[in-house]
């Protein structure tokens, strides 16, 4: 129950693309959803985050979606850039942020 | 303002051998965790502080591992006997909670070889 699921494993997209990438959970006491990125020999790093209370979070070119009855959330980058090939984590954490569960990540690859 | 500081950035080391790995929170944050990373695994929770307390072991392979947090500013995650299957790059991170789902801030991380 404390898992979360993440798919594509890995994804390939053209520039200028959209990438999409999902997540799923079974825990109804998670309430904080951050998506976390990650460069070759570095640690992740916040990309954005969603509240249960909102469908939809949007910062520049990263989107979240958030579908709260069927427990599943999603990022979507548009007009997808080489600079954006990393791999990407999705999470979840219960009401007081620190029982954090990853996602087992995607490696994505936007082609030039 | 300065990030976690994690080290050394990287540790090759002989089975049997100690390992101690070293990280410096962001001034001011309360909580710190540690993680493994590896390719089979994805990202593990090792083990979590608040106020230099552990709060939740579990996450803890073996009684090998062991972490500390003697002040605010600086923790441990040692390994005692070192084994190959300990290999993976082991992240430090720290937050402030304020009770509105602060974000967790990583390190860059230790890559452990353990031959």
């Amino acid at each position: 129950q404390q898992q979360v699921k993440q798919s594509p494993q890995s994804l390939i997209v053209q520039k200028g693309g959209i990438s999409i990438i999902n997540c799923a959970y079974e825990n109804t006491a998670f309430d904080y959803f951050p998506w976390y990125q990650q460069f070759p020999g570095k640690g992740p790093a916040l990309l954005i985050a969603i509240r249960p209370d909102v469908s939809e979070k949007k910062e520049g070119r990263f989107t979240i979606s958030f579908n709260k009855s069927a427990k599943q959330f999603s990022l979507h980058i548009m007009d997808s850039q080489p600079g954006d090939s990393a791999t990407y984590f999705c999470a979840a954490a219960d009401n007081y942020g620190q029982n954090f569960v990853f996602g087992p990540g995607t490696r994505l690859s936007v082609l030039p | 303002d300065a990030g976690v500081i994690q080290s050394p950035r990287h540790e090759v080391t002989e089975m049997g051998q100690e390992v101690t790995l070293r990280c410096k929170p962001i001034s001011g944050h309360d909580y710190l965790f540690w993680y493994r990373q590896t390719m089979m695994r994805g990202l593990e929770l090792l083990i979590y502080f608040n106020n230099n307390v552990p709060i939740d072991d579990s996450g803890m392979p073996e009684d090998r591992f062991s972490a500390k947090m003697p002040n605010a500013s600086f923790s441990t995650l040692k390994i005692q006997p070192s084994e190959p299957r300990d290999s993976a790059v082991y992240f430090c991170a720290s937050s402030l909670r304020d009770g509105r789902n602060q974000p967790q801030h990583f390190g860059d991380g230790t890559r452990l070889s353990i031959l």
